[in-house]
């Protein structure tokens, strides 16, 4: 079955340091692939998606993710984090080209950011 | 009122209460979704709607049984629920169809306890 592992479950930053939270895949064919942030007392909302292209992808609020075929992995990164920063962060996969709405989850990542 | 929007935001019931969690999406879209968030454990899908068709039901129980009167509202009917069954219940909803892949966007959740 296919799975999306967060290797970080909790993480505790300094405002400033360098963000990079990893996130890996199972399935091996096209995959659509999302960050979504989840601020304490907010919804889920988008952070950054990869559907094709540039593997490179830039999201709102200076973040941005790699994807690395080879690796099965999209990586989230952002060179300089701030306290507002603290929230929990999901990687999800959508498989394939067509909607079929089954987004996967991993378990999500806390990030706390000390100011 | 915008975005996707869930009554009631908290719910405490007993294992053979009957209740219902309403869903309502304010932006167009015409694929909702249910979703479970247990504590420690990845978002779970557990239905999809795309033109108020169910598409996908993913392994849950007969006590939960969704409806989806119209693209815009989405209801999940409970009963004879399992003090496991106590957690955050999402609602998502994107636009249909089955071709590309498309956002979901979130609601702020049930936090239901089963006692």
């Amino acid at each position: 079955a296919q799975s999306v592992s967060q290797h970080n479950h909790h993480v505790i930053l300094s405002e400033a340091a360098s963000l990079e939270l990893g996130c890996n895949y199972s399935y091996g064919g096209t995959v659509n692939l999302f960050w979504y942030v989840q601020y304490p007392g907010q919804h889920l909302q988008l952070l950054l998606k990869y559907f094709s292209g540039d593997p490179l992808v830039k999201g709102i609020k200076g973040f941005e993710a790699e994807f690395i075929k080879s690796k099965f992995s999209f990586n989230l990164r952002k060179p300089s984090v701030q306290w507002s920063d603290t929230a929990e962060y999901f990687c999800a996969v959508i498989r394939g080209s067509g909607n079929t709405g089954k987004l996967i989850f991993g378990q999500g990542t806390t990030l706390q950011v000390k100011p | 009122e915008t975005g996707v929007t869930q009554t009631p935001r908290h719910l405490v019931m007993g294992m053979t209460n009957k209740k219902s969690l309403k869903c309502e999406q304010h932006l167009g879209h015409n694929a909702m979704y249910w979703y479970k968030q247990s504590a420690k454990k990845p978002l779970e899908l557990m239905f999809v709607y795309n033109f108020k068709e169910q598409t996908e039901n993913n392994s849950v129980p007969s006590r939960f049984s969704p409806e989806c009167p119209n693209s815009s509202h989405l209801f999940l009917h409970l009963h004879t629920l399992q003090p496991e069954d106590s957690a955050l219940y999402l609602c998502a909803s994107s636009q249909g169809g089955l071709a590309g892949v498309h956002e979901q966007f979130f609601g702020p959740g049930t936090r239901l306890t089963v006692l």
